[in-house]
């Protein structure tokens, strides 16, 4: 199994609907982490969790919320999808300052 | 200006050549400075990784850090076609706890 898996791995959804994308890792880290890519635009964080107590605000939150159910459960919704936030998106988890990344989830927004 | 800046390319290099990638940054409280190798459809993988100033080599790779300029750089010796990937340079702060800034990537291509 992989240390950080993402689901879905593809995801098409209309506008105005809710979406939530799962992450879990079996690295027995503390810190998880979302990002999303665009083309040009690298990684930009989201939302970041150093425990399950303690969830902070990233570059880009806006229009997104997460809940981390456990140490090893991350999930990011969308709680009313815009096309704009069609992306790849990515969990992460780190011990200090090494990630190690899921396979991504490709979100299209119609 | 972002924090972190690095061009997105595409390179393209015959195998064997040296590549060097490069980013500059902003924020002089940055100190741990990394390296990421993207394959298509796949996340990000730790390449590189450096503490403050200096040099760092791992087999092909170099690493080399500048923070008199703002400036590092991967160099990557005798290309293969696998080395293929976007590379990103990543960066904190000591007191930013592990949260990482990232540059846009740069897609490499070595062609045979």
């Amino acid at each position: 199994d992989a240390d950080v898996t993402q689901t879905p791995r593809n995801r098409i959804t209309k506008t105005g609907k809710r979406i939530m994308l799962e992450c879990s890792q079996t690295k027995g880290h503390d810190r998880m982490y979302w990002y999303r890519q665009d083309p040009g635009l690298g990684l930009r964080l989201i939302y970041y969790s150093f425990d399950v107590k303690d969830i902070n605000k990233g570059e880009i939150s806006d229009g997104y919320s997460v809940s981390r159910q456990a140490q090893a459960k991350f999930s990011l919704s969308l709680e009313s999808a815009i096309p704009n936030q069609t992306a790849l998106y990515f969990c992460a988890t780190s011990d200090n300052y090494g990630y190690t990344f899921g396979s991504g989830t490709r979100l299209t927004v119609v | 200006q972002k924090e972190v800046e690095q061009d997105p390319g595409p390179l393209s290099v015959p195998e064997g050549a040296i590549v060097s990638l490069n980013c500059t940054y902003s924020n002089s409280a940055f100190q741990y400075f990394m390296w990421y190798r993207q394959y298509s459809r796949k996340g990000p993988e730790l390449l590189m990784y450096t503490y403050s100033s200096g040099n760092k080599e791992d087999g092909r790779f170099t690493a080399q850090v500048d923070k008199s300029s703002k400036y590092i750089s991967l160099f990557i010796r005798d290309s293969q076609p696998s080395d293929s990937a976007t590379y990103l340079c990543a960066m904190s702060a000591y007191n930013q706890g592990g949260k990482l800034i990232f540059g846009q990537g740069t897609e490499l291509s070595v062609k045979p």
